[in-house]
């Protein structure tokens, strides 16, 4: 597609469901991240893709988030047993490989956990 | 461990006067830095880029930053604001060992007066 597009943009879920934040990057672009920004703060590093493989998963928070990419293009993250503090904007962002390219970044998915 | 600081929550300039957007960073090897923008309801874009070479570095919009080692800074700056400048800026770091993580800092928000 033209640009990153996540869906839904908009989630709201009671404490303790389960959650999938789904990402489509740019065709083409094997580099794949998740972030998680919060009110006020800069975008939070949670995982980085390179084609299928996790390579970077230092910035998930706890075992209760995961991410996959299991064809190398489409993303999906995955969130259990939801927690209110998990309450954030969800962005995806891709780029045609790591190093110093430019991310392009989704709208973003936004989480409320009620 | 690398980190991105901006010390300022907000910097407020009339139109037609020159604007500074403060940023410093920490990283272990050599970093890769980028200025992002935010307009409201909007998605991350990317505006500039240093990765080597010259200090000055020149991007979109009429944008421009310094990258300066020795006091470890890369300050955006335009010689005269207008008022559709007004948004949230965040500075990126990108360290060349570990180039899948950007850290982003808190993020300016900029406002221009007419």
């Amino acid at each position: 597609g033209a640009g990153v597009s996540q869906t839904p943009s908009n989630k709201v879920t009671e404490k303790g469901k389960y959650v999938e934040l789904r990402c489509d990057p740019i065709s083409g672009h094997t580099a794949l991240y998740w972030y998680r920004q919060s009110l006020g703060q800069g975008p939070e590093f949670l995982i980085y893709f390179q084609g299928t493989g996790a390579a970077d998963d230092s910035g998930l928070p706890n075992d209760r988030f995961f991410a996959v990419r299991p064809e190398g293009s489409v993303s999906t993250l995955k969130i259990q047993r939801t927690e209110r503090g998990d309450s954030a904007v969800y962005l995806c962002a891709s780029s045609p490989g790591a190093g110093a390219n430019v991310l392009t970044f989704g709208a973003g998915s936004r989480l409320t956990v009620l | 461990a690398q980190s991105v600081a901006q010390p300022e929550d907000q910097v407020n300039v009339a139109e037609g006067n020159p604007l500074t957007v403060k940023c410093t960073y920490s990283v272990s090897g050599n970093p890769y830095l980028f200025w992002y923008v935010q307009y409201p309801n909007r998605g991350l874009q990317f505006l500039l880029k240093y990765i080597t070479g010259d200090n000055l570095v020149k991007g979109s919009y009429g944008f421009e930053a310094e990258f300066n080692k020795s006091q470890t800074s890369f300050h955006l700056k335009k010689p005269s604001a207008l008022v559709s400048d007004s948004a949230l800026y965040f500075c990126a770091v990108r360290d060349n060992t570990n180039a899948g993580k950007s850290t982003f800092g808190d993020g300016t928000t900029l406002t221009v007066k007419p």
